[in-house]
Formats: C-alpha cells, structure tokens, sequence
C-alpha cells in the first residue's frame, strides 16, 4: 500500500496544453509538498500546504496552481505548458508542519516525469 | 543565505570499498538541520537522517555513518563496505529555523561496482 501516490508517472504533452498531476498520501500527515527536479537533478520547493492552508509559495509562475481538497491531497494544476516545464514533479508529505523541529523530514511519492513537447 | 555544496558530482566504487560522501553548508543562523536522503535508480527520494546544530555527535546506522563538524560546517555521509544496491544519487540538505523550505544540494551519484 503506497504511502504517497502520484499520478500519472509520466505525462507526454504539447506547449500550450494544461495538465495535472494528483497526489493523495495514506500517512494521516497534515503537510504536503510539492518538488521539481530538473534534468541535472537539481530539486527545488515549488508549494507547501498544511491542512489545506498553502504555506509556502516558492515563487513559481502562476500557470502552476496547486489545490488542496482535504490533507490528504495535494494537485497540481499546470496551465500553458512550456518546453521548461519539463521535469520530474515528486509529491511529498510529513507529520510536522515548515517551521517545526520535525519539519522536513519528507515521504517522497514516486515523482511524475512531465515532458512537454 | 544558505547554500548546500556537494563537491562530488560523482563517485565510482567497487564493492565493499568504504566512500564517504561530502557536503558543506552555509547557514547564518543558529538553529538549523541538516539532512541526507537516498534517490535510487527507481526515482523515489527517501529520507535517511536528520541532525539539528546543536547534536554535532556522530551517528552510526549500521554500514552508514555521519561526521556532523559545525567547525568546517560539514556533514559527511560515509558508507562502509560498500554494496551495489548503495548505487544511488544522495543529495544533502538544509533547513533552519528561518527558513522552513529545504535547501538541496546538488546531488553526488554514487556507483558501487560489483
């Protein structure tokens, strides 16, 4: 039973095309992420929500809008797709919300491989 | 503001050699954690230790050991006796009290050899 799901694992699409990726962890944690690695595999924050509350808005384009039904989800939205969007998307959550000394220590989903054409 | 250097882009090993792996941080202030997780050839990151700035005692996880020197603002990972399945990028990390987002280093790509 997989922790932290996301879906797709792959997603091949055209610039200009709107996307989304799900994410929904079993864990009862009340903090989820959003991460993007990059083709160097270089990973940065992109969103924090806890208990559906956006926490952290890592100064990432308004075409990604992240939304939060309840705690155990976390989606991304991606609106006109541009060829740097490209990248692996990986999903986290933890039990302790960003400024907690247990912050940060994240259950990683399987990341979802976006390549926009 | 804070910064993770891992200088060694990538490592080769053959089996049951030790490697150590190194990172060092930048941070002003003085509450902070520094962190190591494992991205295996399947993709998915998991978490292995997490140190706050006021334990610089060193850990020991069976083959896996931590070298926490607040003097040189390093925290080296060091695997002994190496095995192919500790064939992974590592990736060192930083939050602190000010900061609550994790900063990663780059990542070193270790490949242990049979």
């Amino acid at each position: 039973d997989t922790a932290v799901s996301q879906t797709p694992k792959y997603l091949v699409t055209q610039m200009g095309n709107d996307k989304s990726i799900k994410c929904e962890q079993n864990l009862g944690h009340d903090t989820m992420y959003w991460y993007k690695q990059d083709s160097k595999k270089f990973l940065k924050i992109m969103f924090s929500y806890n208990n559906k509350e956006l926490i952290i808005n890592e100064t990432v384009p308004n075409r990604f809008s992240p939304k939060s039904p309840d705690k155990a989800h976390l989606n991304l939205h991606i609106n006109s797709l541009e060829l740097g969007d490209s990248a692996v998307y990986f999903c986290a959550s933890s039990q302790d919300p960003p400024g907690s000394s247990g912050a940060n220590v994240l259950t990683f989903g399987a990341g979802s491989r976006l390549t926009v054409l | 503001a804070q910064k993770v250097t891992q200088a060694q882009t990538e490592i080769s090993v053959v089996e049951k050699e030790d490697v150590t792996l190194d990172c060092v941080y930048e941070t002003r202030d003085t509450t902070y954690y520094l962190f190591w997780y494992k991205q295996p050839p399947s993709g998915e990151l998991v978490f292995l230790i997490r140190r706050n700035s006021f334990d610089e005692q060193n850990e020991i996880s069976g083959r896996y050991s931590w070298n926490f020197q607040k003097s040189t603002s390093s925290f080296n990972f060091t695997i002994t006796a190496s095995q192919v399945v500790d064939s992974a990028v590592y990736f060192c990390a930083l939050s602190s009290q000010n900061t609550d987002k994790l900063i990663f280093g780059t990542g070193t790509r270790l490949q242990v050899f049979p």
